[in-house]
């Protein structure tokens, strides 16, 4: 019931773009984006509705793909404050209330 | 505006130990849900709590309770501790299920 996250861990350079994804084994009604840095509490990114996209920050954006039950999220010119652990979280179609995060992919940003 | 609290910061236990752990949502929050995460992993489901009712219930032992108060504000207590109940307890609040949630920075719990 975990998602699963891809890649692991990204190292990228300054400006260049990364993507990262999420899959799901179940039917979904929405996906959250996370990021977390070393010792702080994750901070919310965006949420994808199903039948909708929401788009959070400039530059950050996701896609939600209700029938592969995948979701992606993309990071375009990445500066060195994109760096962190980024998770998805995810509620199942029946909306049980229950938000599930995957492992976590991290990024690191070299300048 | 304050943030979602959570107190205490710290915390080293006993095995056997009981603990309680509180969070305070961001005012106008209803919801809050509790995660328990390990270093290295994302945070683990425990329960979500809207409007003073339990919402879900992660796959946590009976040891795991929790409640939310009329204010809104929530518990989280644990007995009997286990050496693998250490790790960061975090407590987050949003509008409502559908909505983003804020986190608390955590409790961060040694069980020695």
């Amino acid at each position: 019931q975990q998602p699963v996250q891809s890649p692991q861990a990204v190292i990228l350079r300054e400006g260049e773009d990364a993507v990262i994804n999420c899959s799901s084994s179940k039917a979904l009604y929405s996906v959250h984006w996370y990021r977390q840095k070393h010792g702080e509490a994750p901070v919310f990114l965006m949420i994808l509705l199903k039948g909708g996209e929401q788009k959070g920050h400039e530059k950050i954006s996701a896609s939600f793909n209700e029938k592969k039950q995948q979701s992606s999220l993309y990071l375009t010119a990445s500066q060195l404050s994109y760096s962190g652990t980024y998770f998805c979280g995810t509620e199942k179609a029946n909306r049980d209330d229950k938000i599930i995060f995957g492992k976590g992919t991290r990024l690191h940003i070299l300048p | 505006d304050a943030g979602v609290t959570q107190s205490p910061t710290h915390l080293i236990k006993t095995r056997g130990q009981h603990v309680t752990l509180r969070c305070s949502p961001i005012s106008g929050h209803k919801s809050v849900s509790w995660y328990q995460q390990v270093l290295g992993q994302g945070p683990q489901f425990i329960f979500q709590y809207y409007e003073k009712e339990e919402r879900g219930r992660g796959n946590f032992p009976d040891r795991f309770s929790a409640r939310q108060f009329p204010n809104y504000s929530s518990e989280l207590n644990v007995n009997a501790l286990l050496l693998g109940d250490s790790a960061l307890y975090l407590c987050a609040s949003s509008l409502a299920v559908n909505t983003g949630y804020t986190f608390g920075s955590g409790t961060r719990l040694t069980v020695v």
